[in-house]
């Protein structure tokens, strides 16, 4: 079975530029997530989808962050126009269920640098 | 607002020996908590869970305890490997929630 997958593994642009990130989720897993980790600082939560719709996207840092998911399956991450205070490492999870007793899967994440 | 917290960026344990990695956290409503173990360009990959009805729960050389009424978990892996060496992660999650909250990681040597 395939796990997390991201895409691209690194990017590195200027900034005002625009990225998108792309995951796709292990197959059949309703529960798609979206974190961050700046600077070895935690792993932060941006936002959550369950199938094509967002559940929670309160950890979105602001409106230069679009997620989408669509038909519920891959998801993309658009930031546009990044700053330097974007960089970080972009890890997307996925999981069947939710909520206690429930693992999520990592991708291998995207490491993002703006300069 | 950070409601896991790891206070040991790294920790270096000798092979053969115990290494234990600490977490804390200052939600209540967390009830159900899991190690991720993340290696270099890695995503983090799970290692093991603890519900909060339980303190103790072990899976091979890995046992988490937690003890709720001080807010704190903690891993122990005995005997430590080389191949041990990694960051580890402590996430929690509530009843309610829809996402895992992580902290800091701890960045662990274990020398051969």
């Amino acid at each position: 079975e395939a796990g997390v997958t991201q895409f691209p593994s690194h990017s590195v642009i200027e900034k005002g530029q625009t990225v998108t990130l792309r995951c796709d989720p292990i197959s059949g897993h309703d529960n798609l997530y979206w974190y961050r980790r700046v600077m070895g600082k935690e792993i932060k939560f941006l936002l959550h989808f369950v199938k094509e719709s967002k559940q929670d996207e309160s950890g979105m840092p602001n409106n230069r962050f679009l997620a989408e998911r669509t038909g519920g399956t891959y998801s993309t991450l658009k930031v546009q126009p990044a700053e330097l205070e974007d960089s970080g490492v972009y890890f997307c999870a996925s999981s069947q269920v939710l909520g206690p007793g429930t693992e999520a899967f990592f991708g291998q994440g995207t490491r993002l640098t703006v300069v | 607002d950070q409601q896991v917290k790891q206070n040991s960026p790294s920790l270096s344990v000798q092979e053969g020996r115990i290494s234990i990695l600490n977490c804390d956290y200052t939600n209540s409503m967390f009830d159900y908590f899991l190690w991720y173990k993340k290696y270099p360009a890695e995503g983090p990959t799970f290692l093991i869970s603890i519900s909060s009805i339980k303190d103790k729960n072990e899976d091979g050389r890995f046992t988490v305890f937690l003890n709720k009424s001080a807010k704190h978990l903690s891993l122990h892996i005995v005997p430590s490997q080389p191949g041990d060496s990694a960051v580890y992660f402590c996430a929690a999650i509530s009843n309610t929630g829809n996402q895992f909250y992580f902290g800091t990681g701890t960045s662990l040597t274990v020398i051969p």
